[in-house]
């Protein structure tokens, strides 16, 4: 059965930093690509970040380029985001989607994890 | 920037009845590359289509998709009870991009 569980989110200052981890077991991780989705609360669907299966290609939605880095470990299962400079619209709850391919493009999101939430306020 | 609007952003409809959700690209969506998601309240999205037309695993016949180039469309035949959700439209080319979303509601 394939999991994914996020964890990481909190509540945090503007301008400070989270870094979030998602666990993924129950496939071979290192086969696909996997993404962060946001949602605003009350708000619909963002894609903020993909990565294919061995890094090589990185997308960020403009939102968050030059502020989110995503990162994966294959050996430990896991995908990261380290975001920086957080800003109250960063507010949402985060998911970790497992990509139907490898590549960070063109395959839809087929699993995804229950999400952890991130709330930047002061 | 592949830009989606979904249409209506609510459909009140009884069980039974039949449901028909659009979605509309700003530009050509390339090989279908296009997607229909669930999500219900305190839930994660649920894969429903995925290239304009293929169901997901495990996902009831009465759903079904169509269209290409910049428009698309959800149809759910007759809705169950459970049918009754958020509904996303999603293209999954070089920047993925989700519509806004379509409530479709008990009426």
């Amino acid at each position: 059965e394939v999991q994914l569980v996020e964890s990481g989110g909190g509540l945090v200052q503007p301008g400070r930093s989270l870094r979030l981890s998602c666990a993924a077991s129950g496939f071979t991780f290192d086969d696909y690509a996997m993404h962060w989705v946001r949602q605003a609360p009350g708000k619909g669907l963002e894609w903020v970040s993909g990565i294919s299966w061995n890094s090589g290609s990185i997308g960020y939605a403009d939102s968050v380029k030059g502020r989110f880095t995503i990162s994966r470990d294959n050996a430990k299962n896991s995908l990261y985001l380290q975001m920086n400079s957080l800003r109250a619209e960063d507010t949402a709850l985060y998911y970790c989607a497992k990509d139907m391919g490898a590549l960070r493009a063109l395959s839809p999101f087929d699993y995804w994890g229950q999400g952890t939430l991130v709330t930047v306020s002061s | 920037e592949i830009v989606l609007t979904q249409s209506p952003g609510t459909l009140s409809l009884s069980p039974g009845e039949r449901a028909t959700l659009s979605c509309r690209a700003s530009q050509s969506v390339s090989s279908s590359y296009l997607a229909w998601y669930q999500q219900k309240p305190g839930q994660a999205p649920r894969l429903l289509i995925y290239g304009a037309s293929s169901r997901a695993t495990g996902i009831p016949d009465r759903f079904s998709g169509s269209g290409s180039g910049t428009d698309f469309t959800l149809t759910i035949s007759r809705l169950e009870p459970e049918d009754f959700a958020v509904y996303y439209c999603q293209q999954y080319g070089s920047s993925p991009a989700f519509g806004q979303g379509t409530k479709v509601e008990i009426k």
